[in-house]
């Protein structure tokens, strides 16, 4: 069945250096990947996407990478901060409707 | 904007009763809202999809008959809990789609969730 995991359950980096979160996902027809973050007690809040026919996108301070290939998805967080600690999902769409979250990675950044 | 809602935030109920939990959008109208369920630790799993004047759509392993689901608005549903049991207790977060206006397919907003305890 469609499935989407992680290959790290916590990360811990210190601050100001990059932090890297990868995401295995197996349903080759999902149209879009996004990446969510979610602190403690609180709903997932959208970080960043990417459609199926990419394979980087950029936003602030963070990028997304697709390999196809390899059903392979990564969050690169850049000089990462105290504030940048939380669990970290990474999801797909089907079709673009309903949204499949993986397991989740939390990241703890030292100051 | 895109502000989803939830009350209440938290609630305790004993074992047997039926709690209702509410899922609001504020500044928009949502022909879709989801249902998420959240174990501590866990990923979310999507349970029901909602949608606005019809049935809800339930994933596989949800018993619709325990969770009622009623999209009666375009800004609102509700969960209802039936029969509460301590096996129940999680952390409930919905999600919604606005209606035909955004240029995002999969673009949801998530509301702050419910964290449910039944004793």
């Amino acid at each position: 069945g469609e499935s989407v995991g992680l290959h790290l359950p916590t990360l811990s980096v210190q601050e100001g250096d990059n932090s890297i979160i990868n995401c295995a996902y197996s349903n080759s027809a999902s149209d879009y990947f996004i990446w969510y973050k979610q602190e403690s007690g609180k709903g997932p809040q959208f970080i960043i996407d990417i459609r199926s026919n990419m394979d980087k996108r950029q936003g602030q301070r963070v990028t997304v990478l697709l390999n196809k290939t390899v059903k392979h998805l990564s969050l690169q967080i850049a000089a990462t901060q105290p504030g940048d600690s939380a669990v970290y999902f990474c999801a797909e769409s089907p079709g673009g409707f309903k949204t499949i979250f993986g397991a989740g990675t939390r990241l703890f950044v030292k100051a | 904007g895109a502000v989803v809602s939830q009350h209440p935030s938290r609630v305790i109920c004993k074992s047997g009763t039926s709690v209702k939990i509410e899922c609001r959008s504020l500044d928009f109208q949502a022909t879709t809202m989801f249902w998420y369920r959240q174990f501590p630790k866990k990923s979310l799993m999507l349970m029901a999809t909602s949608n606005e004047g019809s049935k809800a759509t339930y994933e596989q392993g949800v018993e619709k008959d325990k969770f009622l689901i009623n999209h009666a608005s375009l800004t609102l549903s509700t969960l209802t809990v039936t029969s509460a049991h301590p096996e129940d207790s999680s952390f409930y977060i919905c999600s919604a789609r606005e209606a035909g206006g955004t240029v995002i397919p999969h673009e949801q907003f998530f509301g702050p969730g419910t964290r449910l305890t039944v004793l």
